[in-house]
């Protein structure tokens, strides 16, 4: 099965500042990978998949972006962060079947 | 339009007593996966149980058990023998189309589940 890695685990950025967040998978190759967020108390909501090197797919318009520079890396950046984007991150990647997560980041920008 | 849909906020439940979490689902597309997650307080989705659209038996796993009634669009979640640590947050989801797709998920709000001694 393949496993997910996020780091940091734990953000806090003020208001303005520059975003990234790193995800990478390894036990398969060309995953299906996705970006998703969690607001407090809330249910998930998908923000970019991807199926392949630098094919990318946003599912809400934001001040957000993703990228995939490699086969098991997805990447999350802001070039100015807002406080709306505080909240729980989740990377995601599956290749047939079951859909499995990273740990998550939790973000908060003040 | 929402296509997931949990409507137990919350529920309290005794330990070794059975719960079941309620989902159901919205789709036009014959092909599509249910899926249960478990979140504990330390927010990772932790994969419970599967469930294919044309699976002909329901889904089971050690404690958990998919009750997949298809006409009426409902993939219930039961946990047999509630523990302590099945204290969570436990999510629904959907994915539509056929199983090797690119698998987007659906999420349902979501179910607080608090196991007491």
């Amino acid at each position: 099965s393949q496993t997910i890695h996020q780091w940091p685990a734990t953000l806090v950025q003020p208001v303005g500042s520059p975003l990234s967040l790193e995800c990478t998978v390894e036990g398969t190759s060309n995953p299906n990978l996705y970006w998703y967020r969690q607001a407090a108390g809330r249910g998930l909501q998908l923000l970019f998949y991807s199926v392949g090197i630098g094919q990318i797919s946003s599912e809400v318009p934001q001040n957000l972006s993703a990228s995939r520079p490699q086969d098991r890396q997805f990447i999350l950046s802001s070039k100015k962060l807002l406080l709306s984007d505080s909240g729980f991150y989740l990377c995601a990647g599956t290749g047939k079947g079951e859909q499995y997560f990273g740990p998550g980041t939790r973000l908060t920008v003040t | 339009a929402q296509k997931i849909t949990q409507t137990q906020p919350g529920m309290f439940v005794q330990e070794k007593e059975a719960v079941t979490l309620d989902c159901t689902y919205d789709t036009s597309d014959p092909s599509y996966g249910l899926f249960w997650y478990k979140q504990p307080s330390s927010g990772e989705m932790i994969f419970l149980i599967y469930q294919g659209s044309y699976d002909q038996q329901n889904a089971t796993e050690g404690r958990y058990s998919l009750n997949f009634q298809k006409a009426r669009k409902s993939a219930n979640l039961v946990i047999s023998a509630s523990q302590l640590g099945d204290s969570a947050m436990y999510f629904c989801a959907m994915r539509e189309g056929v199983p090797d797709s690119w698998g987007k998920l659906q999420f349902g709000a979501g179910t607080q589940v608090v196991v007491t001694p």
